[in-house]
């Protein structure tokens, strides 16, 4: 069965500090893999998505960057932290079933900038 | 661009009542998904339907794919405490990006 991974499960960083958040899925091949951000409880904003290694599409211009360096890692980053990038972050894998996505969400990273 | 209408935004019952949620959009979609979300977690998802009309059952859990494919609905019956937490729906319509409503906030009070 498939298995979705983040780490780490909560994060505390200040202000004008670089990020990493890891994303790895199990038991897939070539998954189509997303980054969201959700605020408040409420509201899932998609950041990037990911069709295969080396493939990143943005929604939103942002202070954050995307990477795929093998196909089932995905990693969220930034230079430099704002406290507008606090929330809570969602990474999520689908399978192409032929216009008919399915996805499905790894556990989520809090992260408060300070 | 396409958007979800999910209702109510919120929900306080007794447990033991039935729940009823949908969501509904003015465009067509093929895939139409149901997560439910505990707090600090991930969505998990609970019930996908592919075809219009298909009405599908998870324990206690029902949900539907409206034949007009542009709204679906879930119901929850004889609510217990741990049905807590958001409900979202979602749909895909032939791209990579779903489209996902607001979420139900749901309370249940023994």
């Amino acid at each position: 069965s498939q298995t979705i991974h983040q780490w780490p499960a909560t994060l505390v960083q200040p202000v004008g500090s670089p990020l990493s958040l890891e994303c790895t899925v199990e038991g897939t091949s070539n998954p189509n893999l997303y980054w969201y951000r959700q605020a408040a409880g409420r509201g899932l904003q998609l950041l990037f998505y990911s069709v295969g290694i080396g493939q990143i599409s943005s929604e939103v211009p942002q202070n954050l960057s995307a990477s795929r360096p093998q196909d089932r890692q995905f990693i969220l980053s930034s230079k430099k932290l704002l406290l507008s990038d606090s929330g809570f972050y969602l990474c999520a894998w689908s399978e192409d079933r032929g216009h008919q996505e399915t996805q499905y969400f790894g556990p989520g990273t809090r992260l408060l900038v300070l | 661009g396409q958007q979800l209408n999910q209702s109510p935004q919120s929900m306080f019952i007794q447990e033991g009542e039935d729940v009823s949620m949908n969501c509904t959009s003015s465009s067509i979609f093929n895939t139409w998904l149901w997560y439910k979300q505990d707090p600090g977690e991930g969505p998990v998802l609970l019930i996908a339907l592919y075809k219009a009309g298909e009405l599908t059952s998870n324990g206690r859990l029902t949900a539907q794919f409206g034949i007009t494919r542009k709204d679906s609905f879930l119901n929850i019956s004889a609510s217990i405490p741990s049905d807590v937490g958001i409900y979202f729906c979602a749909a895909t319509g032939g791209s990579y990006i779903p489209t996902f409503g607001r979420g139900t906030s749901l309370i249940v009070h023994p």
